[in-house]
């Protein structure tokens, strides 16, 4: 248990759905990020937010829509995406973006598109 | 392009042997450095860090040394267990910036 709960765990969806991703951290913390596993591929940094502010877009296509409505809680909104979007999407907590102490990973949700 | 190799995809060591884990970097700027353990069906949990003033860092079975002139840190664990048999995901970042990089991990199976 690491303070950060994501869900839903597991998500098969069509390419014209929309659905949204939560992530809810119990932690205190300051700075919330989505991150993208792709199997085989590094983690790929989507979005980070401090202080319920976006302060990193890292050339993610319009299609996923991050929203921040307080410092506990971090969507992911999905519509019209793409198969190649399959993929583990992990939510991360820090005490501030400034700080270089750890992450603290949700267990992620895995994202299949048909 | 990738800031952050992790050249071995799978490594298998033997419990109570040495597990070496790699990983290279080629951004001169980054000056900390993370080592993240994963287990199938659960995300990241943060394991050892290390800052570039220093080329080691020691927790317990967990060594992380840091070569700054070849770009290179690794993760030394000793002695191995089965439990540690997880993804392992090496990650830099600058002091005080919110982007960390990751490898793209190792697969340690430690055998009993």
């Amino acid at each position: 248990e690491t303070g950060v709960t994501q869900t839903p765990r597991h998500l098969v969806m069509g390419m014209t759905n929309k659905k949204s991703l939560k992530c809810e951290q119990h932690l205190g913390h300051n700075a919330m990020y989505w991150y993208k596993q792709s199997a085989k591929k590094p983690l790929e940094l989507m979005f980070v937010y401090s202080l319920e502010e976006r302060v990193e877009n890292n050339s993610v296509p319009s299609r996923f829509s991050p929203e921040c409505p307080n410092s506990s809680h971090l969507f992911l909104h999905l519509h019209t995406l793409q198969p190649e979007d399959s993929a583990l999407y992990l939510c991360a907590s820090s005490k501030s973006e400034m700080d270089t102490g750890e992450l603290f990973f949700g267990e992620g949700s895995r994202l299949t598109v048909l | 392009d990738q800031q952050v190799k992790q050249n071995s995809p799978s490594l298998s060591v033997q419990e109570g042997r040495i597990s070496i884990l790699n990983c290279d970097y080629t951004n001169s700027m980054f000056d900390y450095f993370l080592w993240y353990k994963k287990y199938p069906a659960e995300g990241p949990t943060f394991l050892i860090s290390i800052s570039s003033i220093k080329d080691k860092n020691e927790d317990g079975r967990f060594t992380v040394f840091l070569n700054k002139s070849a770009k290179h840190l690794s993760l030394h664990i000793v002695p191995s267990q089965p439990g540690d048999s997880a993804v392992y995901f090496c990650a830099a970042t600058r002091e005080n910036f919110n982007k960390f990089y990751f490898g793209s991990g190792t697969k340690l199976n430690v055998k009993p």
